[in-house]
């Protein structure tokens, strides 16, 4: 079975520095891969996915991600990161055939002045 | 305009009450999507909608129903409400579904049974 661990619960970040949110998974096949982002009393919004290319891939709102196969992870970066950043952000892995994405348990990030 | 609607947005109940929460999209998708969200345990399927006439059950399915009335449409039910299903409650869509494709999430729905 397919699942998604994100290890962070909360990251903490100064506006201005840059900023990665850890993913890894487990599927035995090349995953689906998401990351969607959760800003206070909203719904998702994907950021980004992969399926199949180049590792790294470019998203919105200047976020990328790396897909490392050796290391089963995906992880969510961003250079410089501003105070609207501040949001949960949700790591998912889905596989060809299956209707379901498994979800990971997100990370909270706050932003500092 | 939003695409996903759900109403309500809050709703406060007791325990053993029926409830209906409601998504509404205009995004011509064919498939839907019903998940809950509790702290520190990511989303869950609950139910999903490939078109009005194909409902299949996701992972936690039990103490819930639910009805695509339309394309557009798709109702989530609690029977019998009881303090545990206190959660929020999210509706999607999909184009043409399976795990490559985008979901699109309504606002959700802040559910609290007492």
């Amino acid at each position: 079975a397919q699942s998604v661990t994100q290890p962070d619960i909360h990251i903490t970040v100064s506006e201005g520095a840059s900023l990665e949110l850890r993913c890894n998974y487990s599927y035995g096949a090349t995953p689906y891969l998401f990351w969607y982002v959760q800003s206070p009393g909203q719904g998702l919004q994907l950021l980004l996915k992969y399926f199949s290319g180049d590792t790294l891939v470019q998203g919105i709102k200047g976020f990328e991600a790396e897909f490392k196969r050796s290391q089963s992870s995906f992880n969510l970066r961003k250079p410089s990161v501003h105070w609207s950043d501040a949001a949960e952000y949700f790591c998912a892995v889905g596989n060809f055939g299956n209707e379901k994405l498994t979800f990971g348990t997100g990370t909270r990030l706050t932003i500092i002045p | 305009d939003a695409d996903v609607t759900q109403t309500p947005r809050n709703r406060i109940t007791k325990t053993g009450k029926r409830i209906m929460l409601e998504c509404s999209q205009t995004k011509g998708h064919d498939r839907m999507y019903w998940y809950r969200q509790d702290p520190g345990l990511g989303l869950q399927l609950i139910y999903y909608s490939f078109d009005v006439k194909d409902i299949n059950k996701g992972e936690i399915s039990d103490g819930y129903s639910v009805s695509r009335q339309a394309q557009a449409k798709f109702s989530l039910s609690l029977e019998s409400a009881i303090p545990n299903q206190t959660a929020l409650y999210f509706c999607a869509t999909s184009r043409s579904g399976g795990a490559q494709d985008t979901q699109y999430f309504g606002p959700g729905t802040r559910l609290t049974v007492l």
